[in-house]
C-alpha cells in the first residue's frame, strides 16, 4: 500500500506569511493529488485537485505543486481565516489521506 | 446545488451494527459516485467504501469483511452498514461525492461532502 506522510504536522506562523505544507508518498501517484482545509467542527474542503489545479471558488493565494512522491501546498499570504487543519490525499491505487498538518497562528 | 447529509442513531452498543443514511441533493446517483470517509475525534481521515454510479462497490481491505455499503435511487438516499462495532469506530462520518468527471470504477478526490454524523460507540 502506498503510505501518505505530511510535514510538519503542527505548522504557527503570523499574518501575511507565505506558508508550505508538504505531502510525501512511499511511491509515485502520478500527480493524482489532492489538498483539503478542514475548520474545528467542519467538513473537510477541497482545495487542489491533480496536484495543481485551484479548486473553483477558492482564493489564489493557495497553490499546489509537486510531482512524483513529493507535493507541497503553498498558501501565499497567510490570513487568519486560512487557521485550521490541511489534509493531503492520494487517489492513485486506492484513496488514503495524510496525516494533516494543523495551521495555527503565531 | 449539490448538497449531501448524512444521518444516523448517534450512540451504538458495542458489538452491534451501525446504519448510517446518506442524502443527496441537486444530483444523480445513476451518474455520481459516492464514498463515505471516517474521522475518529482529533485524529486523520479514512476512506470506508464507495458506492459507483453503476450500484458496484469497493470497501477498505481493513474493513470490508463489516462493511456493506447499497442505495434507493428512488430516495436519493446511499446506506451504510458495518457490523460488530468497537470503541475505536467511534468516529464522525462523513459521505461524500467523486465528480462525474471520473470514469466509472475510477479513483478520484471528492468536491462535495456532507456536514458528517457523529458515531459513540458506548455501552
Amino acid at each position: 500500500d502506498i503510505q501518505m506522510t505530511q510535514s510538519p504536522s503542527l505548522l504557527s506562523a503570523s499574518v501575511g506569511d507565505r506558508v508550505t505544507l508538504s505531502c510525501k508518498a512511499s511511491q509515485s501517484i502520478y500527480n493524482s493529488l489532492a489538498w483539503y482545509q478542514q475548520k474545528l467542527g467542519e467538513a473537510p474542503k477541497l482545495l487542489i485537485y491533480d496536484a495543481n489545479s485551484l479548486q473553483t471558488g477558492i482564493p489564489s493565494r493557495f497553490s499546489g505543486s509537486g510531482s512524483g512522491t513529493d507535493y507541497t501546498l503553498t498558501i501565499s499570504s497567510l490570513q487568519p481565516e486560512d487557521v485550521a487543519t490541511y489534509f493531503c490525499q492520494k487517489y492513485y491505487s486506492g484513496w488514503t489521506f495524510g496525516g494533516g498538518t494543523k495551521l495555527e497562528l503565531k | 446545488q449539490v448538497q449531501l447529509k448524512e444521518s444516523g442513531p448517534g450512540l451504538v452498543q458495542p458489538s452491534q451494527t451501525l446504519s448510517l443514511t446518506c442524502t443527496v441533493s441537486g444530483l444523480s446517483l445513476t451518474s455520481n459516485s459516492v464514498s463515505w470517509i471516517r474521522q475518529p475525534p482529533g485524529k486523520g481521515l479514512e476512506w470506508m467504501g464507495v458506492i459507483w454510479s453503476n450500484g458496484g462497490t469497493d470497501y477498505n481491505s481493513a474493513i470490508k469483511s463489516r462493511l456493506s455499503i447499497s442505495r434507493d435511487t428512488s430516495k436519493s438516499q446511499v446506506f451504510l452498514k458495518m457490523n460488530s462495532l468497537q470503541t475505536e469506530d467511534t468516529a464522525m462520518y462523513f459521505c461524500a461525492r467523486m465528480p462525474p468527471v471520473f470514469l466509472l470504477g475510477a479513483e478520484g478526490y471528492f468536491d462535495f461532502w456532507g456536514p458528517g454524523t457523529m458515531v459513540t460507540v458506548s455501552s
